[in-house]
């Protein structure tokens, strides 16, 4: 099956730094990758997502790359503020209507302030 | 709309028991899929029903077991409670085949097994 790996863990930044989240996965069929972010407490919520016939996605200060060769993708946030400290997940998963997400095992970011 | 419901929100249980979770998903989705959550190994998936069909199975022993209700609602039960099965299960929910695989999660419910 598939297997993705999350990196760093932990992350800490300083506001109106930028932050990236790097993962890697297993499994060439996979070509479907979202971000879950998950408030302390809250559900997850998905920020964004790519498919693997595009290379990058980004939506205001969030960003997403692939790089199907090397079989890995990255989460940028740039300028980041306090609101944006939270567990983030990546995720890959096969076919258009796949349900069942490979996690990766996330990553605790914090901004300071 | 409202959002994917999960029931109970809390519960303890001791080892040997089981326990059945319920989870309701916004009106119109008829995918459902179950995920463990623990704090080293993150989201785990369970299994997907569509449609009253099992249609995805995870990597978790035989005591783990769903089902999904005419009207998309899901139960999940977990039998013979072990201590490592304490954890935050989610139940999230789609439209079905085709969509744009966006899933949407419930708050959880969490179970402590002593």
């Amino acid at each position: 099956g598939e297997n993705v790996e999350q990196h760093p863990s932990t992350l800490s930044v300083q506001e109106g730094d930028s932050a990236v989240i790097k993962c890697t996965y297993s499994d060439s069929a996979s070509n479907y990758f979202p971000w879950y972010k998950q408030e302390l407490g809250k559900r997850p919520q998905l920020i964004i997502d790519i498919r693997s016939n595009v290379g990058e996605k980004k939506d205001q200060r969030i960003a997403v790359t692939l790089n199907k060769t090397a079989k890995h993708f990255s989460l940028h946030i740039t300028e980041t503020q306090p609101e944006d400290s939270a567990v983030y997940f990546c995720a890959a998963s096969k076919g258009t209507g796949a349900n069942n997400l490979f996690f990766g095992t996330g990553t605790r970011l914090t901004v300071i302030p | 709309k409202a959002g994917v419901t999960q029931t109970p929100r809390y519960l303890i249980k001791t080892r040997g028991q089981q326990v059945t979770l319920s989870c309701s998903p916004i009106s119109g989705h008829r995918s459902v899929s179950w995920y463990q959550q623990t704090p080293g190994q993150g989201l785990q998936f369970l299994f997907e029903y569509f449609s009253e069909t099992q249609r995805n199975k995870g990597n978790f022993p035989g005591r783990f077991s769903g089902r999904q209700f005419s009207n998309s609602r899901s139960e999940m039960n977990v039998s013979t409670l072990e201590l490592g099965d304490s954890a935050l299960y989610l139940c999230a929910s789609k439209p079905g085949p085709g969509d744009t695989g966006e899933l949407f999660f419930g708050e959880g419910s969490r179970l402590t097994v002593l």
